[in-house]
């Protein structure tokens, strides 16, 4: 099956800095998707990419769809305690037939005041 | 509702016995999910719901899963015989006819299998 990639695994910054995380796939994806998920809390969509090259911003956060389809990146900049939380990058293949996403490791991020 | 809610929220039960998960995806949306996830760990799929369709069952790691939809709303995600490796996070996530691939989770259920 399809497996991502997800890196750092954790990250520990000073508020105020930019963060960087990314994803890399063993095949290609129609659809990237970046989650937030806060502890007791369900993942929440904070960026989808649906065309290869494809950069879209919320807000302080960035992301691309790789030219390949097989990466993606997401960018936080000028870091806020509220950040914190566990990022998830997510694919889909639509030729898979299936409507499941296939979700990355999580990237735990820490923001120092 | 104005999201997906599920119950309970936390379960804690005994090897061996037998659990249901409930949840109630965003009014509208015909489409529903199931995700595991463990400590650690990313979202793993179970099974996927789409209005009366047959479900895509293709997630579920053993014949002791198994859910149900009823009326094309809320959903059930049954664990028989429950086993300590079963402990985790259970996840549910809808989405709007079409637009299969911005799902919104609930806050999921924490099972705990002693």
């Amino acid at each position: 099956g399809q497996q991502l990639n997800q890196s750092p695994q954790s990250m520990f910054i000073q508020e105020g800095e930019d963060v960087s995380m990314n994803c890399t796939s063993s095949s290609i994806f129609n659809t990237w998707l970046w989650y937030k998920q806060d502890p007791g809390e369900g993942p929440v969509l904070l960026i989808a990419l649906y065309k290869a090259g494809e950069l879209t911003s919320n807000g302080r956060l960035t992301a691309q769809f790789g030219i390949t389809r097989k990466d993606s990146f997401l960018n936080i900049s000028a870091s806020i305690p509220s950040d914190v939380g566990i990022y998830f990058c997510a694919g889909h293949y639509s030729g898979a037939g299936s409507y499941q996403l296939t979700f990355g490791k999580g990237t735990k991020l820490s923001v120092i005041p | 509702g104005a999201g997906v809610s599920q119950s309970p929220s936390n379960k804690v039960t005994e090897k061996g016995k037998d659990v249901e998960l409930r949840c109630d995806p965003i009014s509208g949306h015909t489409a529903l999910y199931w995700y595991r996830q463990s400590l650690g760990q990313g979202l793993e799929f179970l099974i996927y719901f789409q209005g009366n369709s047959a479900p895509d069952k293709s997630g579920l790691p053993s014949d002791r899963f198994s859910a149900e939809r009823t009326g094309g709303s809320v959903s059930t995600l049954t664990i028989q015989r429950t086993q300590q490796e079963d402990s985790a996070v259970y996840l549910c996530a809808s989405s709007s006819p079409g637009n299969y691939n911005e799902q919104f989770f609930g806050p999921g259920t924490r099972l705990t299998v002693l």
